[in-house]
């Protein structure tokens, strides 16, 4: 039972357009949300998070949007850069509890030149 | 400032054999946490520990366990290997003292079991 899914396992997107990276989440509990980027042979490097209190949180090129209603959150890049091609895992937890964070299985972004 | 450092990057393994994992934290974080990321699977929770106790642990067997020095760093032993345990295991630590919940992750150790 996957509580966190990324359905789509990739996206490809020239350079200086936007790369919308989309998650969707079962567990009502989790209140957290993270996203990793991830290159070849390194470990997951942190990007952005969002606490379920809010419902956008941006960080340079870098913004994410939670609809909680729905259950779903994204990724947005802009402008995208050959640099940002890695894979992109959404996480969630719920504060306050076991800190265990529940991953989905990514998906590979590809920014061309 | 030194990142999660992990050993050996690479491990073979026959099966039915143990293997041994280590993390090192990034100093001053006291929380270590274990990851498996089989192929074609987002990364899956293994183990917690924190101020040497194992705090949390994920839907794995218990051949799968750990434990955590006094140093914070942390090791990982996998009991009679399976064939389905070759996957890339990924350490992450924490300050347990920080507002965010970000982890912060080792580059891994790829385990193949054959």
């Amino acid at each position: 039972d996957q509580q966190v899914k990324q359905n789509s396992p990739s996206l490809s997107v020239q350079e200086g357009r936007i790369s919308i990276l989309n998650c969707d989440y079962t567990n009502s509990m989790f209140d957290y949300f993270l996203w990793y980027k991830k290159y070849p042979a390194e470990g997951p490097t942190f990007l952005i998070s969002i606490s379920s209190i809010k419902d956008k949180n941006e960080d340079g090129r870098f913004t994410v949007f939670l609809n909680k209603s729905a259950k779903h959150l994204s990724l947005h890049i802009v402008p995208s850069q050959p640099g940002d091609s890695a894979v992109y895992f959404c996480a969630a937890l719920t504060q306050g509890g076991s800190e265990k964070l529940v991953f989905g299985k990514g998906t590979k972004l590809t920014v061309n030149p | 400032e030194a990142g999660v450092t992990q050993s050996p990057t690479h491990l073979i393994k026959t099966r039915g054999q143990q293997a041994t994992l280590r993390c090192s934290p990034i100093s001053g974080h006291t929380s270590v946490y274990w990851y498996q990321q089989a192929l074609g699977l987002g990364l899956q929770f293994l183990l917690w520990y924190d101020e040497g106790e194992e705090r949390n642990r994920g839907n794995f067997p218990p051949r799968f366990s750990g434990r955590q020095f006094p140093n914070y760093s942390s090791e990982l032993n996998v009991n009679a290997l399976e064939l389905e345990d070759s996957a890339l295991y990924l350490c992450a630590s924490r300050w347990p003292g920080q507002t965010s919940y970000e982890q912060y992750f080792g580059p891994g150790t790829r385990l193949t079991v054959t």
